[in-house]
C-alpha cells in the first residue's frame, strides 16, 4: 500500500542554518504530495504542496520539488528562524487510497537562537 | 484561524468513563475527518464524514463512534475509556468529497483527553 517515510526527528539547528527535511514515499501512479506543519499548541496547517513530477512547492521561505526518479518530496529552508520551530509531516494522496492523505511520522523541529 | 472549532479544548475523566467531542467545520465544507494524535506526535486518521454520510474509515476503535449531523457538525464519542486512549483528537474539514480530495485539510486546535 501507498506510504510516506520521512527523517527521524527531533531535527536540532541554530538561527540561520539551512534546513532538510526528507520526505519518501511509495505509492503507484502519480499522488500529490504535501508539507504540513503543526506549531505549538496548534492544529496541523498546509504549508505547501506539489501535484506532479518536477513540481516545486514554495510557501514562507520553504521549498519543496516532487522527485519521481527519487520518490522523494524534501523540505528545505535556506535560513530557519526560532518561530520555524514545529512539527513537519510529509503526506500524500493517491487515486488508489481514494485520495485519503496518508501521513508521514512527522518530524519535530528545534531552532536555537 | 482555520474556521474549524473544537470544543472541549481540554478534558480529563476517568477510565471506563465516556465523552463526546464537537466539531463544527469551515463554513461551506461538506467533508469531516477525525485524527487522534499520540504523545509521540504520530497522527491517526479515524474516520471521515460527507454530508452526513461515512465516507472513509481508519483505525477507529469499536469503542468510538461518530457522526455528521444535519448542520455538518460532528461529533466523536469515546467510551469505555482508557488510559491509552489520552491523546489530542483533531477535526479538520475541507471542501472536497473522497475521490475528488485535493488533499487541502483545514484542522481544528484539537481537544486534548486525558483519561486518568
Amino acid at each position: 500500500g501507498d506510504s510516506v517515510t520521512q527523517m527521524e526527528g527531533p531535527v536540532t539547528l541554530s538561527e540561520e542554518a539551512f534546513l532538510t527535511i526528507n520526505c519518501t514515499y511509495t505509492a503507484t501512479g502519480y499522488p500529490s504530495l504535501f508539507w504540513y506543519v503543526q506549531y505549538p499548541g496548534e492544529g496541523l496547517q498546509l504549508l505547501l504542496k506539489a501535484t506532479k513530477a518536477d513540481d516545486k512547492g514554495s510557501n514562507k521561505g520553504f521549498e519543496a520539488t516532487y522527485r519521481k526518479e527519487t520518490t522523494s518530496f524534501h523540505l528545505e529552508k535556506g535560513s530557519v528562524q526560532v518561530s520555524d520551530s514545529a512539527v513537519y509531516f510529509c503526506a500524500l494522496a493517491a487515486m488508489d487510497s481514494n485520495y485519503q492523505l496518508i501521513w508521514g511520522a512527522g518530524t519535530k523541529l528545534i531552532i536555537k537562537p | 484561524d482555520s474556521g474549524v472549532t473544537q470544543t472541549p479544548k481540554h478534558l480529563i475523566t476517568a477510565t471506563g468513563q465516556r465523552v463526546t467531542l464537537r466539531c463544527s467545520p469551515r463554513s461551506g465544507d461538506l467533508s469531516v475527518y477525525w485524527y487522534q494524535q499520540s504523545l509521540d506526535q504520530g497522527l491517526q486518521f479515524l474516520i471521515q464524514y460527507y454530508n452526513g454520510e461515512e465516507r472513509a474509515k481508519g483505525n477507529i476503535l469499536e469503542r468510538f463512534s461518530a457522526q455528521q449531523f444535519p448542520d455538518l457538525h460532528s461529533e466523536l464519542n469515546l467510551s469505555s475509556l482508557e488510559l491509552g486512549d489520552s491523546a489530542l483528537y483533531f477535526c479538520a474539514s475541507s471542501a472536497g468529497l473522497a475521490g475528488t480530495n485535493t488533499g487541502e485539510l483545514f484542522f481544528g486546535e484539537g481537544s486534548r483527553l486525558t483519561v486518568l
